[in-house]
Protein backbone atom coordinates (compact mmCIF):
# COMPACT_ATOMS: atom_id res chain seq x y z
CA UNK A 1 0.00 0.00 0.00
CA UNK A 2 1.24 3.19 -1.19
CA UNK A 3 1.97 5.88 1.78
CA UNK A 4 3.29 9.71 1.76
CA UNK A 5 4.52 10.74 4.76
CA UNK A 6 5.25 14.91 4.98
CA UNK A 7 8.17 15.41 7.70
CA UNK A 8 10.34 19.16 8.26
CA UNK A 9 10.35 21.80 11.44
CA UNK A 10 6.95 23.01 12.56
CA UNK A 11 8.04 26.55 13.56
CA UNK A 12 9.53 28.50 11.32
CA UNK A 13 10.24 32.07 11.64
CA UNK A 14 8.81 35.13 9.19
CA UNK A 15 10.70 35.90 6.67
CA UNK A 16 12.71 32.69 6.45
CA UNK A 17 12.17 29.57 4.11
CA UNK A 18 9.55 26.72 5.31
CA UNK A 19 10.71 23.78 3.77
CA UNK A 20 9.24 20.30 3.75
CA UNK A 21 9.72 16.67 2.45
CA UNK A 22 7.48 14.00 1.64
CA UNK A 23 8.71 10.86 1.60
CA UNK A 24 7.12 7.86 -0.81
CA UNK A 25 6.75 3.95 0.31
CA UNK A 26 5.46 1.43 -1.19
CA UNK A 27 5.89 2.75 -4.20
CA UNK A 28 7.95 4.67 -6.86
CA UNK A 29 8.32 8.12 -7.36
CA UNK A 30 9.82 7.20 -10.54
CA UNK A 31 6.59 6.29 -12.09
CA UNK A 32 5.33 7.72 -15.37
CA UNK A 33 1.61 7.59 -14.40
CA UNK A 34 1.61 9.60 -11.37
CA UNK A 35 2.49 13.60 -10.29
CA UNK A 36 2.87 14.39 -7.01
CA UNK A 37 1.49 17.45 -5.49
CA UNK A 38 1.75 19.80 -2.63
CA UNK A 39 -1.88 21.03 -0.74
CA UNK A 40 -1.97 23.28 2.46
CA UNK A 41 -4.97 24.15 4.62
CA UNK A 42 -4.70 27.27 6.60
CA UNK A 43 -6.39 26.35 10.57
CA UNK A 44 -10.12 26.37 10.25
CA UNK A 45 -10.08 27.25 6.33
CA UNK A 46 -10.45 25.46 3.04
CA UNK A 47 -7.60 23.95 1.06
CA UNK A 48 -5.60 25.19 -1.18
CA UNK A 49 -3.42 23.50 -4.20
CA UNK A 50 0.70 24.47 -4.10
CA UNK A 51 1.95 23.09 -7.02
CA UNK A 52 3.01 19.63 -8.80
CA UNK A 53 6.30 17.69 -9.48
CA UNK A 54 6.75 14.62 -12.28
CA UNK A 55 9.28 12.59 -11.91
CA UNK A 56 10.94 14.12 -14.55
CA UNK A 57 10.93 17.17 -12.68
CA UNK A 58 8.15 19.28 -14.54
CA UNK A 59 6.36 21.74 -12.23
CA UNK A 60 3.15 23.78 -12.26
CA UNK A 61 2.52 25.87 -9.58
CA UNK A 62 -0.36 28.03 -8.01
CA UNK A 63 0.29 31.43 -9.83
CA UNK A 64 -0.57 33.31 -6.45
CA UNK A 65 2.18 31.24 -4.69
CA UNK A 66 4.73 31.14 -7.74
CA UNK A 67 7.45 33.81 -7.19
CA UNK A 68 8.05 32.02 -3.44
CA UNK A 69 7.79 28.33 -4.43
CA UNK A 70 10.02 25.39 -5.61
CA UNK A 71 8.88 21.58 -6.01
CA UNK A 72 11.69 19.28 -6.74
CA UNK A 73 12.07 15.73 -6.90
CA UNK A 74 14.95 13.26 -5.58
CA UNK A 75 13.95 9.96 -7.02
CA UNK A 76 17.61 8.27 -5.68
CA UNK A 77 15.39 8.87 -1.91
CA UNK A 78 11.62 8.37 -3.04
CA UNK A 79 11.06 11.54 -1.90
CA UNK A 80 10.05 15.74 -3.31
CA UNK A 81 10.29 18.07 -1.47
CA UNK A 82 8.39 21.85 -1.13
CA UNK A 83 10.26 25.34 -0.20
CA UNK A 84 8.01 28.26 0.13
CA UNK A 85 10.67 31.16 0.77
CA UNK A 86 9.59 34.84 2.20
CA UNK A 87 6.98 33.21 4.98
CA UNK A 88 4.41 35.17 7.25
CA UNK A 89 1.86 34.39 8.92
CA UNK A 90 -0.12 33.75 6.28
CA UNK A 91 1.46 30.56 5.69
CA UNK A 92 0.77 28.50 9.29
CA UNK A 93 -1.19 25.66 7.42
CA UNK A 94 -1.18 22.11 7.99
CA UNK A 95 0.82 21.11 4.42
CA UNK A 96 -0.31 17.67 2.69
CA UNK A 97 1.87 16.00 -0.15
CA UNK A 98 -0.45 13.45 -2.10
CA UNK A 99 -0.35 11.91 -4.97
CA UNK A 100 -2.47 12.42 -8.29
CA UNK A 101 -2.65 9.74 -10.91
CA UNK A 102 -2.07 11.04 -14.76
CA UNK A 103 -4.26 11.94 -17.43
CA UNK A 104 -6.69 12.68 -14.71
CA UNK A 105 -7.95 14.28 -11.24
CA UNK A 106 -7.80 11.28 -9.31
CA UNK A 107 -5.81 12.54 -6.28
CA UNK A 108 -6.19 9.21 -4.77
CA UNK A 109 -3.17 8.82 -2.16
CA UNK A 110 -2.26 11.64 0.77
CA UNK A 111 0.09 12.21 3.50
CA UNK A 112 -1.35 12.67 7.06
CA UNK A 113 -0.19 16.30 6.59
CA UNK A 114 1.99 18.33 9.02
CA UNK A 115 1.35 21.52 11.09
CA UNK A 116 3.72 24.34 10.18
CA UNK A 117 3.62 27.53 12.52
CA UNK A 118 4.92 30.94 10.81
CA UNK A 119 6.25 32.68 14.49
CA UNK A 120 8.85 34.32 15.46
CA UNK B 1 -7.28 31.85 -10.24
CA UNK B 2 -10.50 32.04 -7.81
CA UNK B 3 -11.64 29.32 -5.74
CA UNK B 4 -14.49 27.56 -6.30
CA UNK B 5 -17.75 28.00 -5.43
CA UNK B 6 -20.04 26.12 -2.76
CA UNK B 7 -22.53 26.64 -0.65
CA UNK B 8 -20.43 27.45 3.20
CA UNK B 9 -22.96 23.91 4.53
CA UNK B 10 -25.92 22.07 4.02
CA UNK B 11 -27.73 20.01 6.27
CA UNK B 12 -30.32 17.25 5.59
CA UNK B 13 -31.15 14.21 7.90
CA UNK B 14 -30.84 10.32 8.00
CA UNK B 15 -31.89 8.75 5.23
CA UNK B 16 -32.29 11.88 3.16
CA UNK B 17 -30.30 13.52 0.40
CA UNK B 18 -28.82 16.35 -0.49
CA UNK B 19 -26.47 17.74 -2.61
CA UNK B 20 -23.59 20.11 -2.80
CA UNK B 21 -22.64 22.59 -5.45
CA UNK B 22 -19.36 23.16 -6.98
CA UNK B 23 -19.15 26.19 -9.33
CA UNK B 24 -16.48 27.58 -11.45
CA UNK B 25 -16.55 29.02 -14.80
CA UNK B 26 -15.32 27.62 -18.46
CA UNK B 27 -11.40 28.21 -17.39
CA UNK B 28 -11.86 25.26 -14.82
CA UNK B 29 -14.98 23.14 -14.35
CA UNK B 30 -17.12 24.13 -17.87
CA UNK B 31 -14.36 23.02 -19.90
CA UNK B 32 -12.60 19.67 -18.12
CA UNK B 33 -13.92 16.95 -16.75
CA UNK B 34 -11.38 16.33 -14.19
CA UNK B 35 -13.31 17.31 -11.05
CA UNK B 36 -13.26 15.53 -7.92
CA UNK B 37 -14.53 15.54 -4.42
CA UNK B 38 -12.84 15.28 -1.34
CA UNK B 39 -14.50 14.05 2.24
CA UNK B 40 -12.41 15.51 5.45
CA UNK B 41 -13.17 14.85 8.76
CA UNK B 42 -11.73 16.83 11.98
CA UNK B 43 -8.12 16.35 12.03
CA UNK B 44 -7.91 13.85 9.10
CA UNK B 45 -6.62 14.61 5.80
CA UNK B 46 -8.98 14.64 2.84
CA UNK B 47 -10.25 10.99 1.21
CA UNK B 48 -10.97 11.01 -2.36
CA UNK B 49 -14.66 9.86 -2.63
CA UNK B 50 -15.28 11.44 -6.16
CA UNK B 51 -13.02 11.68 -9.67
CA UNK B 52 -13.57 12.95 -13.00
CA UNK B 53 -17.03 14.06 -12.26
CA UNK B 54 -18.82 10.83 -11.94
CA UNK B 55 -16.04 7.86 -11.18
CA UNK B 56 -15.97 6.43 -7.45
CA UNK B 57 -12.94 4.55 -6.16
CA UNK B 58 -12.71 1.20 -5.13
CA UNK B 59 -14.48 1.25 -1.09
CA UNK B 60 -16.13 4.73 -1.50
CA UNK B 61 -19.62 3.58 -0.96
CA UNK B 62 -22.00 4.31 -4.20
CA UNK B 63 -24.12 6.39 -1.88
CA UNK B 64 -21.73 8.72 -3.43
CA UNK B 65 -22.21 10.05 -6.99
CA UNK B 66 -21.33 13.42 -8.82
CA UNK B 67 -22.14 14.65 -11.56
CA UNK B 68 -21.89 18.01 -13.75
CA UNK B 69 -23.73 20.53 -16.06
CA UNK B 70 -21.83 23.28 -18.00
CA UNK B 71 -19.78 25.09 -15.13
CA UNK B 72 -21.33 23.47 -12.00
CA UNK B 73 -20.66 19.90 -10.71
CA UNK B 74 -22.27 18.67 -7.95
CA UNK B 75 -22.21 15.96 -5.07
CA UNK B 76 -25.20 13.55 -4.09
CA UNK B 77 -25.27 12.33 -0.92
CA UNK B 78 -28.25 9.07 -0.87
CA UNK B 79 -29.21 7.74 2.42
CA UNK B 80 -27.91 10.07 4.27
CA UNK B 81 -26.18 8.23 7.71
CA UNK B 82 -24.25 10.12 10.94
CA UNK B 83 -20.78 9.32 9.77
CA UNK B 84 -21.10 11.67 6.79
CA UNK B 85 -20.97 14.40 8.62
CA UNK B 86 -17.60 16.26 7.35
CA UNK B 87 -16.35 19.36 5.31
CA UNK B 88 -16.82 18.49 1.64
CA UNK B 89 -14.35 19.84 -1.19
CA UNK B 90 -13.93 19.82 -4.97
CA UNK B 91 -11.37 20.55 -6.93
CA UNK B 92 -10.94 20.91 -10.82
CA UNK B 93 -7.94 21.39 -13.50
CA UNK B 94 -7.89 24.77 -15.36
CA UNK B 95 -6.83 25.97 -18.48
CA UNK B 96 -3.39 27.40 -17.12
CA UNK B 97 -2.34 23.70 -16.41
CA UNK B 98 -3.19 24.04 -12.27
CA UNK B 99 -5.56 22.98 -10.14
CA UNK B 100 -8.32 24.91 -7.95
CA UNK B 101 -10.17 23.94 -4.87
CA UNK B 102 -13.51 24.61 -3.53
CA UNK B 103 -13.83 26.62 -0.53
CA UNK B 104 -16.46 23.53 0.84
CA UNK B 105 -19.21 23.19 2.54
CA UNK B 106 -19.86 21.56 5.84
CA UNK B 107 -21.99 18.99 5.85
CA UNK B 108 -24.45 18.86 9.19
CA UNK B 109 -26.26 15.21 9.61
CA UNK B 110 -29.54 16.38 12.12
Amino acid sequence: QLQLKESGPGLVKPSETLSLTCTVSGGSISSSSHYWGWIRQPPGKGLEWIGNIYYSGSTHYNSSLKSRVTISVDTSKNQFSLELSSVTAADTAVYYCSRRVGGSGRRDFWGQGTLVTVSS
Amino acid sequence: QSALTQPASVSGSPGQSITISCTGTSSDVGTYNYVSWYQQHPGKAPKLIIYDVTNRPSGVSDRFSGSKSGNTASLTISGLQAEDEADYYCDSYTTSSTWVFGRGTKLTVL
